[in-house]
């Protein structure tokens, strides 16, 4: 079975500052992808960035870079130069190719920017 | 270019009662997912339809059936409406159905059960 874990129910993190989100996945299929989400807290899931499980270099868009350690089995996203309007509800999430295609999706970290 | 569009915004709605949570997808995008999250927890998958066609069904009773239209916009129906329904539900879409696609999420419908 698929499952997504995130250790880090809620981070504060001074503004400008670099943050790193913690994701753990295990999964048997041989290729999936990786995903990071940004909720804020009026709802809407924004996709961040994406890494393909066979994807030779990490994913990175913007200030977002994604850290794939394909071995240890993890995808922590990074964060440069935190910004206030980062604050928000991260999770991470996977898809495999498994009949229906579902994306999984962890329990989330709170991100807390302070001024 | 519009985003995913959801409708209602928010319900609120009795036990018992059955609802109807509306979805349009990316325009050109032809899969549409659901997804209900409870608070305080990440989403949790429901369908999948593609072209049409159910691909997928997650770990929910039969009360909640979808459907997908030509235009490829979607429904997805809760009857027998209970206290633990209330949450968040999403519609994602995605061009196709597959393990690379990225799916988009649109703002997301709250229903309240009372």
């Amino acid at each position: 079975a698929q499952k997504i874990t995130q250790t880090q129910p809620g981070m504060f993190v001074q503004e400008k500052e670099a943050v790193t989100l913690d994701c753990t996945y295990d999964t048997s299929d041989p290729s999936y992808g990786l995903f990071w989400y940004k909720q804020p807290s009026s709802g809407e899931m924004i996709f961040l960035i994406y890494q393909g499980s066979y994807d030779q270099q990490n994913a990175t868009e913007g200030r977002y870079s994604l850290n794939f350690q394909k071995a240890r089995k993890s995808a922590n996203l990074v964060i440069s130069a935190s910004q206030l309007g980062d604050s928000a509800m991260y999770f991470c999430a996977m898809i495999g190719r498994n009949r229906d295609d579902k994306i999984i999706f962890g329990k989330g970290t709170r991100l807390h920017i302070l001024p | 270019d519009a985003g995913v569009t959801q409708s209602p915004t928010h319900l609120i709605k009795t036990r018992g009662q059955h609802v109807t949570l509306r979805c349009s997808p990316i325009s050109g995008h032809k899969s549409v997912s659901w997804y209900q999250q409870v608070l305080g927890q990440g989403p949790q998958f429901i369908f999948q339809y593609y072209e049409k066609e159910e691909r997928g069904r997650g770990n929910f009773p039969d009360r909640f059936s979808a459907r997908q239209f030509p235009n490829y916009s979607s429904e997805l129906n809760v009857n027998a409406l209970l206290l633990g329904d209330s949450a968040l539900y999403l519609c994602a879409s995605s061009f196709e159905a597959g393990d690379q696609e990225t799916q988009y999420f649109g703002p997301g419908t709250r229903l309240l059960v009372l």
